[in-house]
């Protein structure tokens, strides 16, 4: 299975808006609403951030949200913060009944 | 409040059989509406899906890595466990082990994570 196609990298200042876009098949992002967002933070293990393609677990900011349009899955961060600076990974179930990550997109807060 | 704490050995030799367990507080691996896995992550890279195990003992592989991995449980103890054969440096990882809720497929719980460097 491949992975699933992330920028590298994005940028912002505080308080803008970005996004990253997570682009798979319809054999995975573009088959099931089961797209899910992790936060990871130099040396820690990644955090949940967004499931389901858009609902936000309990206590994460609702500055996070997510959307899909076809095989390609979106995370979007408004109001932009330090805190935020962090690698951001999406994965996804996929019809093989396996998962699969994209390669990941470091955030920079400018 | 769930936790999940990998362990296993740090340093494993090159063509032997990387072992780790992870053991489960706070909730039962038997407990209906979950998978049990592990994510491994080399140094500066990405995340990369290993292995889940249903919580009715079905087990589901990465098909990359499906002819060197096995995952069990015990839930005597309340452990799951991973074995990677015939390791070599490019195994050498962060090795974080999860649990993955059935009704959205994501990983809601993550361990601390363990390095495992693969060297002689």
């Amino acid at each position: 299975q491949s992975a699933l196609t992330q920028p590298a990298s994005v940028s912002g200042s505080p308080g803008q808006s970005i996004t990253i876009s997570c682009t798979g098949t319809s054999s995975d992002v573009g088959g099931y609403n089961y797209v899910s967002w992790y936060q990871q933070h130099p040396g820690k293990a990644p955090k949940l951030m967004i499931y389901e393609v858009s609902n936000r677990p309990s206590g994460v900011s609702n500055r996070f949200s997510g959307s899909k349009s076809g095989n390609t899955a979106s995370l979007t961060i408004s109001g932009l913060q330090a805190e935020d600076e962090a690698d951001y990974y999406c994965s996804s179930y996929t019809s093989s009944v396996t998962w699969v990550f994209g390669g990941g997109t470091k955030l920079t807060v400018l | 409040q769930l936790q999940l704490q990998e362990s296993g050995p740090g340093l494993v030799k090159p063509s032997e059989t990387l072992s780790l367990t992870c053991t489960v507080s706070g909730g039962s691996i038997s407990s209906s509406g979950y998978y049990w896995g592990w994510i491994r992550q080399p140094p500066g890279k990405g995340l990369e899906w290993i292995a889940n195990i249903y919580y009715s003992g079905r087990t589901y592989y990465n098909p990359s890595l499906k002819s060197r991995v096995t995952i069990s449980a015990d839930t005597s103890k309340n452990q799951f466990s991973l074995k990677v054969s015939s390791v070599t440096a490019a195994d050498t990882a962060v090795y974080y082990c999860a649990r993955v809720e059935d009704l959205g497929r994501e990983i809601g719980y993550w361990g601390q994570g363990t390095l495992v460097t693969v060297s002689s």
